[in-house]
């Protein structure tokens, strides 16, 4: 089936600096392709998300692109804030009945130190 | 709009017993989901809804049932609980029916633990 694998955590990084989390996939169609991220405490919320190839998804400094030829969605910031300490959950949506299931990477925990 | 809740926000469950967790959104969506997130793993999906009255099982369906009776409401029942169902629970909604890039939006989860 489907499956989503994320880079190993946890990520420690300094304000500033620049940010990437990989991400690839397997799908047998064509996924739309996300970006969680998960908050101390909280439940969670969309960062990103792109819907075919090439396309490019950003929100609040951070982007991915829809890689196909890679199988890839690789999350990027160029300036980490201590704000952004979180869990990013790269993830894919499966098509099936009617209803959109989505499929999770297990997670990187983000921590940026001032 | 209060979003997606669930209660409670912790329990603790001795083996056998039961409980149901409680979801609730008021954004009118048609579909929810109900998923289990374990230590160092990824969300997996354990139910969904696609309307009050239609349930169907996701990935790790044991050991859990559901019911959809209105459209706010998709309450999660665990009838034996077993330590494996230690785990931090989100409830999830969208709206758009066939359309797959649609956004998920999360309740803050609840975090049981069985001894």
């Amino acid at each position: 089936g489907d499956s989503v694998t994320q880079m190993e955590g946890p990520v420690t990084l300094s304000e500033e600096a620049f940010l990437t989390i990989n991400c690839t996939y397997t799908a047998t169609g064509y996924p739309s392709l996300f970006w969680y991220v998960q908050y101390p405490g909280e439940g969670l919320q969309l960062l990103l998300k792109a819907t075919k190839a090439d396309d490019k998804g950003s929100n609040k400094g951070f982007e991915a692109t829809y890689r196909k030829e890679t199988t890839s969605f690789h999350l990027e910031k160029g300036s980490v804030q201590v704000s952004d300490s979180a869990v990013y959950f790269c993830a894919l949506s499966d098509q099936d009945q009617g209803a959109q299931k989505l499929v999770f990477g297990q997670g990187t925990r983000l921590t940026i130190n001032p | 709009n209060a979003g997606v809740t669930q209660t409670p926000k912790f329990r603790i469950l001795k083996i056998g017993q039961s409980m149901t967790l409680q979801c609730t959104q008021d954004m009118n969506h048609n579909y929810m989901y109900w998923y289990r997130q374990d230590p160092g793993m990824g969300l997996k999906l354990i139910y969904y809804s696609v309307g009050a009255g239609i349930t169907d099982k996701g990935e790790v369906p044991n050991g859990y049932n559901v019911s959809r009776s209105t459209t706010e409401d998709f309450p999660l029942r665990l009838e034996l609980a077993a330590p494996s169902q230690t785990s931090v629970y989100f409830c999830a909604s969208s709206f758009s029916p066939g359309d797959f890039s649609d956004t998920q939006y999360f309740g803050p989860g609840t975090r049981l633990t069985v001894l």
